[in-house]
């Protein structure tokens, strides 16, 4: 059964730094893999998909790399502001596009 | 514009209630899924379905039921056999075509009174 697993749980760090958020996968079998935001009491918003045959993709500051083979991604945010506050969730798909997430990575980023 | 309405926002469950969660998407999508969301934890997938008529069980799906009887809807009945539904439920949409996002909407919160 595939897992996946959010490291940190949650992240408090000062306007303008760089960071990474960190998402493994017990099970490399995947079509893609994703990144969305969540504000509170919202749904969810895809920031960016990675196809299993892909390395990275970008949009804007943020990069998400994928090494499917080690079960491991990352979420790099740049020069980090306060509206990029909000819960980060990895999620992966697997057979009948169904989607696997993570528990969640809550980011504060303080003025 | 395009997207998914999901109603109400919140929802209030008697004991022995069940109660219906309604999911409506005009972006054509064929593919609908519902997913539970406890507090601070990711989404769980209880229902979905790919196609008007048919639909699958998730991980979940003791003590719910869904149907698709139009492309465009897919309600969510929370039965009485659900022992614990106080939670965040989120419905999704998606064309079934490899490495396209699911759309999410906005949620609607259920809780016991």
């Amino acid at each position: 059964k595939q897992e996946v697993t959010q490291i940190p749980a949650a992240l408090s760090v000062p306007e303008g730094e760089n960071l990474v958020l960190n998402c493994s996968f017990t099970d490399s079998a995947i079509y893609n893999l994703q990144w969305f935001r969540q504000d509170p009491g919202k749904g969810l918003t895809s920031l960016l998909l990675i196809q299993s045959s892909q390395r990275e993709q970008t949009s804007g500051r943020l990069n998400a790399s994928l090494d499917k083979s080690s079960g491991r991604s990352t979420l790099y945010i740049a020069a980090s502001q306060p509206g990029d506050s909000a819960t980060y969730l990895c999620a992966v798909t697997t057979s009948g596009s169904r989607l696997t997430f993570g528990e969640g990575t809550q980011l504060t980023v303080n003025p | 514009d395009g997207g998914i309405t999901q109603s109400p926002k919140y929802l209030f469950r008697k004991e022995g209630q069940n109660v219906t969660l309604s999911c409506e998407q005009n972006l054509n999508h064929d593919a609908m899924y519902w997913y539970r969301q406890d507090p601070g934890q990711g989404l769980r997938l209880i229902y979905y379905s790919q196609i008007v008529n048919d639909f699958q069980k998730g991980d979940i799906a003791e003590g719910y039921s869904v149907s698709r009887e139009k492309k465009e809807s897919f309600p969510l009945t929370v039965t009485s056999a659900q022992k614990n539904p106080t939670a965040f439920y989120l419905c999704a949409s998606s064309i079934i075509v490899e490495n396209q996002p699911q759309h999410f909407g906005d949620g609607t919160r259920l809780s016991i009174l």
